[in-house]
């Protein structure tokens, strides 16, 4: 089978960290890229993890670990602005063309 | 460097009529390009991609169609509109750059700004 499961919705203090989870039953794909999308706006690329492991981008890290089937993107010292939809997506070598999005987790942050 | 133009963006049509939504990218050549429809608080429903001029992969058996006219021209089409059509449209290019071991590969796509579809 091929799907991403996310959380739908996930609420924080500013300031505090998040963790946002992507698991997955899918096999066989380059890497796993995270999206952020505003209301009204669309997606915007985050970051990508071809390997295992921590990718590092400000205060946005990116996970991945191939053997437990899991992704997560860590938000740090949140702001305001970081209210928005997450969407983890895979590539798959089966079907290099398409890229799979995972249902996406709403993050609300309060003052 | 790149840039993706869709239009209209906004756009209200009545049952039973015709659409048209056009997506140009610039800046590339031979990208792989994409339609994406999300409902109202929802994910991302891919519903056609092209790797080239006239090559078109259709993922949900529906009332819409797309054509690749030209290298970095996406248009989706509809003759007769539903109001399950209702929806945001998204069109996006790719990027896959692949390195090997190194670590330094990524994969991005990158989305035009949408046309909020109403059918009423």
């Amino acid at each position: 089978g091929q799907s991403l499961e996310q959380p739908s919705e996930v609420t924080a203090v500013e300031g505090a960290i998040v963790q946002i989870n992507c698991t997955y039953q899918t096999s066989g794909f380059y890497g796993l890229s995270w999206y952020q999308q505003h209301d009204g706006g669309a997606p915007t690329f985050l970051s990508y993890n071809g390997l295992d492991g921590l990718e590092e981008t400000g205060r946005f890290s990116s996970f991945l670990s191939r053997s437990d089937s899991y992704g997560y993107l860590l938000l740090q010292e949140l702001q305001m602005k970081d209210s928005a939809s997450y969407f983890c997506a895979v590539r798959r070598y089966s079907s290099a063309s398409k890229i799979i999005f995972g249902s996406g987790t709403r993050l609300s942050i309060r003052p | 460097s790149q840039t993706i133009h869709q239009w209209p963006a906004t756009l209200v049509q009545p049952v039973g009529s015709p659409l048209s939504l056009e997506c140009t990218v610039e800046g590339t050549s031979n990208p792989n390009l994409y339609w994406y429809r999300q409902a109202a608080g929802r994910g991302l429903q891919l519903l056609f991609y092209s790797v080239g001029i006239g090559q078109i992969s259709s993922e949900v058996p529906q009332n819409l169609s797309a054509s690749r006219p030209q290298d970095r021209q996406f248009i989706l089409s509809s003759k007769k509109l539903l109001l399950s059509d209702s929806g945001f449209y998204l069109c996006a290019w790719s990027e896959l750059d692949l390195r090997g071991a190194s670590g330094t590969s990524t994969d991005t796509q990158y989305f035009g700004p949408g046309t909020r579809l109403t059918v009423l």
